[in-house]
């Protein structure tokens, strides 16, 4: 099992420019979520998905875009790319009954950076 | 509005002494609290967590204790190794929907050879 994982590592954008950061589980998970954490802070929802075909909003989607065509991939987009998106972005999965209830697996996480 | 608060962003503690963890929650919904590990350009790592329904639960060197009427919990390593050294966030959901995790803003620990 890969687990959780996430394309590509490390990226620069340009202010304006759209991208999509990848993310696939192998672990046949209903739950999939999409975290960004900044400098010093905690890692904060930006959207989550219970399902394929069914997606909701985080603490902080504005600027992003998902969507879950299989129950293995969750790619995130960015439409319009800002500074303020500069962050590390992480991908989780969670499974209906894991070994410790709500327990969410990470990917490594995405570093972008928007000049 | 930080929902969950981890209020020591660093902790140095020798080789062998015990390190406590502190986190601290506002939200009197959350029923489940998790602790999870992260190393330097790597995901975060689940390492314990607890339900509202206790307020002890211990993994081998890891315990977490939560005091409801306080809104705190504090994990504690013991033995501290150098191996521990890492970023601890704090973690607290509701056990309803989609169980989304509200993370704290984590805590340095450095375990000191």
């Amino acid at each position: 099992n890969a687990g959780v994982t996430q394309t590509p590592k490390f990226r620069i954008l340009k202010i304006g420019q759209s991208m999509t950061l990848q993310c696939t589980q192998d672990m046949n998970h209903n739950y999939m979520y999409w975290y960004r954490q900044d400098p010093g802070m905690g890692l904060k929802l930006i959207y989550y998905s219970v399902g394929a075909g069914i997606t909701d909003k985080g603490e902080v989607p504005n600027g992003y875009n998902v969507s879950r065509s299989t129950t293995e991939d969750f790619p995130l987009r960015l439409e319009l790319a800002a500074p303020s998106q500069t962050s590390v972005y992480f991908c989780a999965s969670k499974g209906l009954a894991g070994n410790s209830y709500n327990e969410q697996f990470f990917g490594p996480g995405t570093r972008l950076t928007v000049l | 509005d930080q929902q969950v608060k981890q209020n020591s962003p660093s902790l140095s503690v020798q080789e062998g002494r015990i390190s406590i963890l502190n986190c601290d929650y506002t939200n009197s919904m959350f029923d489940y609290f998790l602790w999870y590990k992260k190393y330097p350009a790597e995901g975060p790592t689940f390492l314990i967590s607890i339900s509202s329904i206790k307020d002890k639960n211990e993994d081998g060197r890891f315990t977490v204790f939560l005091n409801k009427s306080a809104k705190h919990l504090s994990l504690h390593i013991v033995p501290s190794q150098p191996g521990d050294s890492a970023v601890y966030f704090c973690a607290a959901s509701e056990q309803t929907g989609a169980n989304n995790l509200f993370f704290g803003t984590g805590t340095r620990l450095t375990v000191i050879p």
